[in-house]
């Protein structure tokens, strides 16, 4: 089973900061947070990783709480070409390759 | 660089058949992992193998196995096809599998099994 939560669905205005949340109340201590999106049929792609600091990039920020029971994905200034849906995983160093996917949340930006 | 190569894109079987499908990882990634996804079930992992050996392996029957070969190139298989088989099969590459290493995946296969 997943070891996260996302909500399934979630809007944005294209050019304003879309944050999506994530639950996983159930990470240990060498438990690495990833994000991934997936665009429509195509591969997932890797977004940004973080185990206990806040994490930016590129592409996104990601805002992981003290207790590190959840984290927040926030893509900045949202474009028509951020809808995906986006995966939240955690992922331990022993982890041999095996991601485990929720559903994810869909998120759809609307101009 | 070259990303995660995955062939063919497409495929159409019957079922009964056999198919492989191939990935040749990012150049000096040594494990490669390989997922199934459909509408229903969503992405599932099957199996990741690390120098030649797996060393991971999800809930799949024996109809799916898998090998890599000594440059890092890897191959899975489907025996006895099944209308159920046909999904969108992923693969990722990482310089090693574990935390902080991040995976790339390729735009993966799309099997429909008729």
């Amino acid at each position: 089973d997943a070891k996260t939560t996302q909500p399934t669905s979630m809007d944005c205005a294209e050019g304003r900061a879309a944050n999506l949340p994530c639950n996983h109340s159930t990470i240990s201590g060498n438990e690495y947070v990833y994000w991934y999106r997936q665009i429509h049929s195509q591969g997932p792609q890797y977004i940004i990783h973080g185990l206990k600091n806040n994490e930016t990039n590129e592409m996104a920020s990601l805002i992981i709480t003290e207790d590190r029971k959840s984290s927040t994905l926030i893509l900045p200034h949202a474009t028509l070409r951020d809808t995906a849906v986006y995966y939240c995983i955690v992922e331990g160093s022993s982890n041999t390759g095996k991601l485990i996917f929720g559903q994810g949340t869909t998120l759809q930006v609307k101009p | 660089k070259a990303g995660v190569t995955q062939t063919p894109r497409y495929l159409i079987k019957t079922r009964g058949q056999q198919v492989t499908l191939s990935c040749s990882p990012i150049s000096g990634h040594r494990s490669v992992s390989w997922y199934q996804q459909t509408p229903g079930q969503g992405l599932q992992f099957l199996f990741e193998y690390f120098s030649e050996t797996q060393r991971n392996k999800g809930n799949f029957p024996g109809r799916f196995s898998g090998r890599q070969f000594s440059n890092s190139r890897s191959e899975m298989n489907v025996s006895t096809l099944e209308l159920g088989d046909s999904a969108l099969y992923l693969c990722a590459s990482s310089l090693r599998a574990g935390a902080n290493y991040g995976y790339t995946f390729g735009s993966g296969t799309r099997l429909t099994v008729v």
